[in-house]
């Protein structure tokens, strides 16, 4: 089956931990992005990948990380810096760079602070 | 800045009814808008996407509008389902990264 698979579903992160969600496809899509979602909120972008091993903030990057090494699979680091991180993550896949393709979305990780 | 505005928050609605859920953008400057279905818990999936040049598209029960010169567009859904209980969230795409723009989105119950 193609899509997009996220892990863990959930994590919990200690005061002054990083932590670092997966985010894999098997889709062959150039573009991947990262989106935090808070309750009532929309999803407002971290960071997105046009392609290996360039990738470029979004609106809210601080306090986070990521690499783009291979095609599939685009990690996102949670840093110490991040001082409120609790929320839904997701990631997210598109053909190519044209703004004229969806984006197909993971089913999500939910960060909670211990 | 882009700003994405969905009304209402929250509709419920009868099973059977016909509704019409809205979404607003500030800058027309768009390249496509999307509309997405959001289950608790869940990620997202893509329901319609509609280009700039485009005014509706269809999909089932559905149909989306796009007045790109208001900055508005409508998500039709004929003769709900309890099926269709769901948050729907509508996206703006403002250039060639695909970058996505989201409004707060409307949270749906349809009762049986």
């Amino acid at each position: 089956d193609g899509g997009i698979t996220q892990s863990p579903k959930y994590l919990f992160r200690k005061e002054g931990q990083n932590v670092t969600l997966s985010c894999e496809q098997n889709l062959n899509h150039d573009a991947m992005y990262w989106y935090r979602q808070d309750p009532g909120q929309g999803l407002r972008l971290i960071y997105y990948s046009q392609i290996v091993n360039d990738f470029q903030k979004g609106d809210i990057a601080e306090g986070y990380s990521v690499s783009r090494e291979k095609k599939e699979s685009f990690p996102l680091t949670v840093t110490s810096a991040q001082k409120n991180p609790t929320a839904f993550y997701l990631c997210a896949s598109s053909p190519g760079d044209s703004g004229k393709k969806t984006q197909y979305f993971g089913p999500g990780t939910r960060l909670l602070v211990l | 800045k882009q700003e994405v505005t969905q009304i209402p928050a929250a509709l419920s609605v009868p099973e059977g009814e016909n509704l019409v859920l809205n979404c607003s953008f500030t800058d027309s400057a768009i390249y496509n808008l999307q509309w997405f279905r959001q289950d608790p818990g869940k990620g997202l999936t893509s329901l319609l996407l509609i280009q700039s040049s485009q005014r509706e598209q269809t999909s089932g029960r559905l149909n989306a509008s796009l007045d790109k010169s208001s900055g508005r567009s409508t998500l039709y859904i004929a003769a709900s389902q309890p099926g269709d209980s769901a948050t729907y969230l509508c996206a703006v795409s403002g250039g060639a990264t695909n970058k996505l723009i989201f409004g707060t989105g409307t949270l749906l119950a349809v009762q049986p």
